[in-house]
């Protein structure tokens, strides 16, 4: 079945600058890789995803980029601010068994 | 538009004690599954369901029953909690997941077994 890894599993920033967080996958037919923002005592939430045909999206300050060959994919958060201070998650999935299957998570801390 | 809605927020159980985890969606999505976050561990999948009637083992299914009668609602029965079995529940849903959709997520139930 399909595995996901994410790094790094902590990562503290300096407000504005920027924060890149990685996956990589193992399932080649994954098609579809989604990005979920979780605050404290809430369920996770998207706020980007990138699809196999795709090799990169940007949304406002939030871009993913996908290299197919390699399989990985990364999520970048430019200028950063102090409500980016959260947990994030990559996840794959794919047509072939139904399942999102999620990385670890990242604790994004953005320092004054 | 409630959304995904979770019951109860909060429960303690004593082990070798039942319950139902109760997870109801009104996007009338397809798509619904069960996760559990433990801490390093990420959120991992316990059970899923393409629609009503069908359901599928995820990646930590055992000691959890589902079923899914109604589009709408897809409880989580633990059968005879175990401490292992604390942690925090997430419901989510998407309209398709084979069309590789959004998935949303109810507000989470933390569950504490002693």
């Amino acid at each position: 079945g399909e595995n996901v890894e994410q790094h790094p599993s902590t990562l503290s920033v300096q407000e504005g600058d920027s924060a890149v967080i990685k996956c990589t996958y193992s399932d080649s037919a994954s098609n579809y890789f989604p990005w979920y923002k979780q605050e404290l005592g809430k369920g996770p939430q998207l706020i980007i995803d990138i699809r196999s045909n795709v090799g990169e999206k940007k949304d406002q300050r939030i871009a993913v980029t996908l290299n197919k060959t390699a399989k990985h994919f990364s999520l970048h958060i430019t200028e950063t601010q102090p409500e980016d201070s959260a947990v994030y998650f990559c996840a794959a999935t794919s047509n072939r068994d139904d399942k999102i299957i999620f990385g670890k998570g990242t604790r994004l801390h953005i320092l004054p | 538009n409630a959304g995904v809605t979770q019951t109860p927020k909060f429960q303690v159980l004593k082990t070798g004690q039942s319950m139902t985890l109760q997870c109801a969606q009104d996007m009338n999505h397809e798509y619904m599954s069960w996760y559990r976050q433990d801490p390093g561990m990420g959120l991992r999948l316990i059970h899923y369901s393409v629609g009503a009637g069908i359901t599928d083992q995820g990646e930590v299914p055992n000691g959890y029953n589902v079923s899914r009668s109604t589009t709408e609602d897809f409880p989580l029965r633990l059968l005879s909690a175990a401490p292992s079995q604390t942690s925090v529940y997430f419901c989510a849903s998407s309209y398709s997941l084979t069309a590789n959709t959004e998935a949303f997520f109810g507000q989470g139930t933390r569950l504490t077994v002693v």
